[in-house]
């Protein structure tokens, strides 16, 4: 089946540092990929997202590249700060055909972002 | 707009006794879901509603039941809670289908928003 292989952590960093949190899938058909963020004490938000091979998503500094040769969705940020620290999880989107009932996600089991001043 | 809610935050119960999850949205979605989140398992599909008046089983089911009573709410049942219920529940929803066709195929994207999270704990 479907799955979603994410690098563990917990990820230190100091400020201002780049982080990359690697993110494999394993899918049949044409995914959306995505990346989530859980803050501590709280559910999770949708980060960025993106739906086609060569998409790029992006928000808040983050940026992540739809692979489908290396079947990859890597997260990126250039320069990290205290308030990034918080559970990075990748996910895909299993989609179902037209008439198909609703999209399941498949998360990976997250990643901890600790960022030091 | 509220979003998500989910009651209660926070749930101590003894093994063998039973509670429900509630879990509301004001989107107008037409999907809701139940996951548990594990430490080092990531978050796993206990149920999911595709649409008001339909349910169906995700990764988990065992030892949970579920009510989409209307469109806005979805509930999750533990009829005799074990310790190995012991998670933090978070309700989701979605507004549903969303599909591009593409020249090679299909496209789509299904964004869920989630809730707060109920912390259970069962001794």
């Amino acid at each position: 089946g479907d799955s979603v292989t994410q690098m563990e952590g917990p990820v230190t960093l100091s400020e201002e540092a780049f982080l990359t949190i690697n993110c494999t899938y394993t899918a049949t058909g044409y995914p959306s990929l995505f990346w989530y963020v859980q803050y501590p004490g709280e559910g999770l938000q949708l980060l960025l997202k993106a739906t086609k091979a060569d998409d790029k998503g992006s928000n808040k500094g983050f940026e992540a590249t739809y692979r489908k040769e290396t079947t990859s969705f890597h997260l990126e940020k250039g320069s990290v700060q205290v308030s990034d620290s918080a559970v990075y999880f990748c996910a895909l989107s299993d989609p179902p055909l037209y008439g198909g009932a609703t999209n399941k996600l498949i998360f990976g089991t997250g990643t901890l972002l600790a960022v030091q001043p | 707009n509220a979003g998500v809610t989910q009651t209660p935050k926070f749930q101590v119960l003894k093994t063998g006794q039973s509670m429900t999850l509630q879990c509301a949205q004001d989107m107008n979605h037409n999907s809701m879901y139940w996951y548990r989140q594990d430490p080092g398992m990531g978050l796993r599909l206990i149920y999911y509603s595709a649409s008001e008046g339909t349910t169906d089983k995700g990764e988990v089911p065992n030892g949970y039941n579920v009510s989409r009573l209307n469109k806005r709410e979805f509930s999750l049942r533990l009829e005799s809670a074990a310790p190995s219920q012991t998670s933090v529940y978070f309700c989701a929803s979605s507004g549903g289908l969303h599909a591009i066709a593409m020249g090679n195929g299909l496209s789509s994207y299904n964004e869920q928003f989630f809730g707060p999270g109920t912390r259970l704990t069962v001794l």
